[in-house]
């Protein structure tokens, strides 16, 4: 079965200050990992996704990750918080296609809350 | 692109009613789409995939003569809360992908609660 884990419920940092938002995944096969984001009463927006290629991947509004496969990390980073970042945000996991196991299915993290802090 | 559209986004319904929440994808055809249901401070449960023009494959635990899902069509997927209870107050939002290698798009999920 695969299992995303965000170690932190919180993590606050001030504005201006770099930002990291932890995830590690489990998964058989290769993964396919996303960051969402969710303000209040929101659905969740996507930020981006790693499928294949540069471990660092770069998203919307200025964050980016980086896949460490021997790690099994996605950690979500950006390197000057704004207070507009605030918010919920999950790691989620499935498996690549055809890596012939696991499921297709999107499988989040508890999600972590950021607090920016002016 | 890739916009989905869930309504209504807020509902209030009286105990042993039914509540309709459609999902609709807007600018592309869905033949999958996924209801979740999240509770407070919690991540997101898969309750069901639905399939246009097929049966709904329903998450373990979740009660399928209570959650109705209908995929009609390309564009539209439903979920029907049956005969609710406040334990079903929640928040529940649906997704759809363009395709495997896309990223699941969200809509701005309903909350329903039952007095």
């Amino acid at each position: 079965a695969q299992s995303v884990a965000q170690p932190e419920d919180q993590v606050n940092v001030a504005e201006g200050n770099p930002l990291t938002v932890k995830c590690t995944y489990s998964v058989s096969g290769n993964p396919y990992l996303f960051w969402y984001v969710q303000y209040p009463n929101r659905g969740l927006q996507f930020l981006l996704k790693y499928i294949t290629g540069d471990n660092l991947v770069k998203g919307s509004y200025g964050f980016e990750a980086e896949f460490n496969k021997s790690q099994t990390s996605f950690h979500l980073k950006k390197p000057s918080a704004l207070v507009s970042d605030s918010a919920l945000y999950f790691c989620a996991v499935r498996s690549h296609p055809y890596s012939g196991a696991g499921s297709y299915q999107l499988t989040f993290g508890k999600g972590t809350k950021l607090s920016v802090i002016p | 692109g890739a916009v989905v559209s869930q309504h209504p986004s807020r509902v209030i319904c009286k105990s042993g009613t039914s509540v309709k929440i459609e999902c609709r994808s807007l600018d592309f055809q869905a033949t999958t789409m996924f209801w979740y249901r999240q509770f407070p401070k919690q991540s997101l449960m898969l309750m069901a995939t639905s399939n246009e023009g097929s049966k709904a494959t329903y998450e373990q635990g979740v009660e399928k003569d209570k959650f109705l899902i209908n995929h009609a069509s390309l564009t539209l997927s439903t979920l029907t809360v049956t005969s609710a209870h406040p334990e079903d107050s929640s928040f529940y939002i649906c997704s759809a992908w363009t395709g495997y290698n896309s990223p699941l798009h969200f809509g701005n999920g309903t909350r329903l609660t039952v007095t």
